[in-house]
């Protein structure tokens, strides 16, 4: 079962500028988690937030988390060209794991 | 190495056969998911193990998939009768609860 659904499922934007994926659930979470994925290249795990958690920031990351709402969203400022990457949100939840969406291609112009 | 390791990198099989993967976690990790993912998708989730339990498999799978983790250890996936549609690269990730995942490199499945 997938739990998460990103929005957009692509965007292009300009190098410098910055991006915002958002992601909406549908159940209570333990906490929520966003990966980068390189093309043909592994996960790698980006950020978690927990459910008990508004917002938090790592280097150009910044994710908020509303669970009111039950939705996510990841901000990516003074985007680069080497950010261009499939991004997922991943929700934890007792009943299901860790279930991914689809994801947001992001392409970062030169 | 402690990451999460996964065996073999690569397996080419004819339709019909059965075949198995490995997962070696990280140690500490009583969480183990596996995954299923084609090109341009998200992975879909499979199954997952907290200790040696396997709380959920997902509905989306036919009995021919099965998944073991004697001893909350290592664990293994086993599809039965692989058809073409069974081509994918199979992904596994462990976890401690509450905490994030982190995954191997994946088996990539090509069926013939």
């Amino acid at each position: 079962s997938q739990q998460g659904e990103e929005d957009p499922q692509a965007l292009s934007i300009q190098e410098g500028e910055n991006a915002t994926m958002n992601c909406s659930y549908k159940t209570s979470i333990n906490n929520l988690q966003w990966y980068r994925q390189n093309s043909g290249r592994g996960l790698v795990h980006l950020i978690l937030i927990r459910s008990n958690e508004r917002e938090k920031h790592s280097g150009r990351l910044r994710v908020t988390l509303d669970t009111s709402k039950k939705s996510s969203s990841l901000l990516i400022t003074a985007s680069r060209a080497a950010d261009t990457a499939s991004y997922f949100c991943a929700t934890d939840t007792s009943a299901d794991g860790l279930t991914f969406g689809k994801g947001t291609h992001l392409i970062i112009q030169p | 190495d402690t990451g999460v390791s996964q065996d073999p990198r690569h397996k080419i099989t004819k339709r019909g056969q059965n075949v198995t993967f490995r997962c070696d976690p990280i140690s500490e990790h009583n969480r183990l998911y596996w995954y299923r993912q084609t090109l341009g998708q998200g992975p879909e989730f499979l199954t997952y193990f907290q200790n040696e339990a396997q709380l959920e498999k997902s509905r989306l799978l036919s009995d021919r998939f099965s998944a073991e983790r004697p001893k909350g250890s290592f664990s293994t996936l086993e599809i039965q009768r692989t058809e073409q549609g069974d081509s994918a690269m199979y992904l596994c990730a462990s976890s401690r609860w509450n905490t994030e995942a982190f995954f191997g490199q994946g088996t990539r499945l090509t069926v013939v």
